[in-house]
This record gives C-alpha cells, sequence and structure tokens, in this order.
C-alpha cells in the first residue's frame, strides 16, 4: 500500500521546456490536489479534481494544466516552464470533495526551472 | 490576500514544556480547521483537525482549540517531545479547497 507516490523526485529544466509531474493513488479517494510550496508562501492550490472527470482551478492555475487520467492518476503539465515555477510540487488526495476529510500527501517533487 | 495566516516562523520549546502554535483567518465561511505536520523532504501529514461548530478537540497530547470571535485557532502540544520537531502548518478548508498558513517551525530543545 503505497499511498500517495509521485514522480519524478527532482527535475531540472530549461526556461521554455515543457514536462508533466506524475501522481498516483492506491487509497481509492475520490478527490485529488496539486499544490505548489514556495519560502515564506505555504502551501498554495494549482488544481484540484473532486472526482474522476472534473478539475478546477486552484488559487494559482497560471502556466499549468492538469489531467485526471483515472481515478488513481492526476497528473500535472507545465508547458513552457519559466523560473518562477520552482518550487516543490505536492499532490495530495482526498476521501471525498468536502466534509470533514483531510488530505494526504505525497512526497513532493523539487522542482528547478533554470 | 492570505486568508490563513501563522504569524510566527518559528518557536522553541524545552522538552516537557507545552508548545502553543497560533493560527488566524479572515474568512468566517471556513467549515473546517487542520493542522499538518511536516519534516524537511517529505509531504505534510494530518495532524488534527475542528469542525466550526466546536471549540475544542483533543487527540492525546495534542489539541486545537477554536475562537470563532476572534477568528483564531491554535494547536497545543503537551508535553512537547523532541520528536516534535517539525513544521506545523494550519490549514482552513471551504468545500473543495484548502488554504494553508505560511508555517511555523518548532524546535523542542532537549
Amino acid at each position: 500500500n503505497a499511498g500517495v507516490t509521485q514522480t519524478p523526485k527532482f527535475q531540472v529544466l530549461k526556461t521554455g521546456q515543457s514536462m508533466t509531474l506524475q501522481c498516483a493513488q492506491d487509497m481509492n479517494h475520490n478527490s485529488m490536489y496539486w499544490y505548489r510550496q514556495d519560502p515564506g508562501m505555504g502551501l498554495r492550490l494549482i488544481y484540484y479534481s473532486a472526482s474522476e472527470g472534473t478539475t478546477d482551478k486552484g488559487e494559482v492555475p497560471n502556466g499549468y494544466n492538469v489531467s485526471r487520467l483515472n481515478k488513481r492518476e492526476f497528473s500535472l503539465r507545465l508547458e513552457s516552464a519559466a523560473p518562477s515555477q520552482t518550487s516543490v510540487y505536492f499532490c495530495a488526495t482526498r476521501p471525498l470533495a468536502g466534509g470533514p476529510y483531510e488530505q494526504y500527501f505525497g512526497p513532493g517533487t523539487r522542482l528547478t526551472v533554470t | 490576500d492570505q486568508q490563513v495566516k501563522q504569524n510566527s516562523p518559528s518557536l522553541s520549546v524545552q522538552e516537557g514544556r507545552i508548545s502553543i502554535l497560533n493560527c488566524d483567518y479572515t474568512n468566517s465561511m471556513f467549515d473546517y480547521f487542520l493542522w499538518y505536520k511536516k519534516y524537511p523532504a517529505e509531504g505534510p501529514t494530518f495532524l488534527i483537525s475542528i469542525s466550526s461548530i466546536k471549540d475544542k478537540n483533543e487527540d492525546g497530547r495534542f489539541t486545537v482549540f477554536l475562537n470563532k470571535s476572534a477568528k483564531h485557532l491554535s494547536l497545543h502540544i503537551v508535553p512537547s517531545q523532541p520528536g516534535d520537531s517539525a513544521v506545523y502548518f494550519c490549514a482552513a478548508s471551504l468545500g473543495n479547497q484548502f488554504y494553508f498558513g505560511t508555517g511555523t517551525s518548532l524546535t523542542v530543545i532537549p
């Protein structure tokens, strides 16, 4: 039972390159989230998927796209990376959208854009 | 504008004493409040939560207090242990979305 897994763990990109961050969960949770964590900023929501087949923007969606591939997988794509996207990215899951349910986080992907 | 704020970036406490971490929020519509603990190079892990209709929730050494009139919550850890040294984030939920504070780094001194 791996919980929430994220790949890759580390990535260095040049400005303008594209990449996809992968997130998979084996907890049969309906909701999945992507956050970024920057120094002094806490975690900020990029996109979320309340259930399979739906996605919605969070606080900081610009420069990102997401795909809820199936119930288990939620990917985050950077089409043209910028240095401002240097951050640690966390995927999280939740049993259901709304209600008294906490989120479960993956270990994170550390991305550097040069 | 930050809807959830943790104004103390760091806190040091002696082992065995009480640790009190504070959090303020601005949106009175938040329905749940949560505390997460984070170690370096790991994702946050859930610690304790409280519904907006309650004013206290306790789980072992951890107690969360909610003061809705002041839009303030606090996490008490008693007694503090060296393994509690980590960054603590408070978060507030509004339906599907969560809003996180900037974190407080707690150091428990043996």
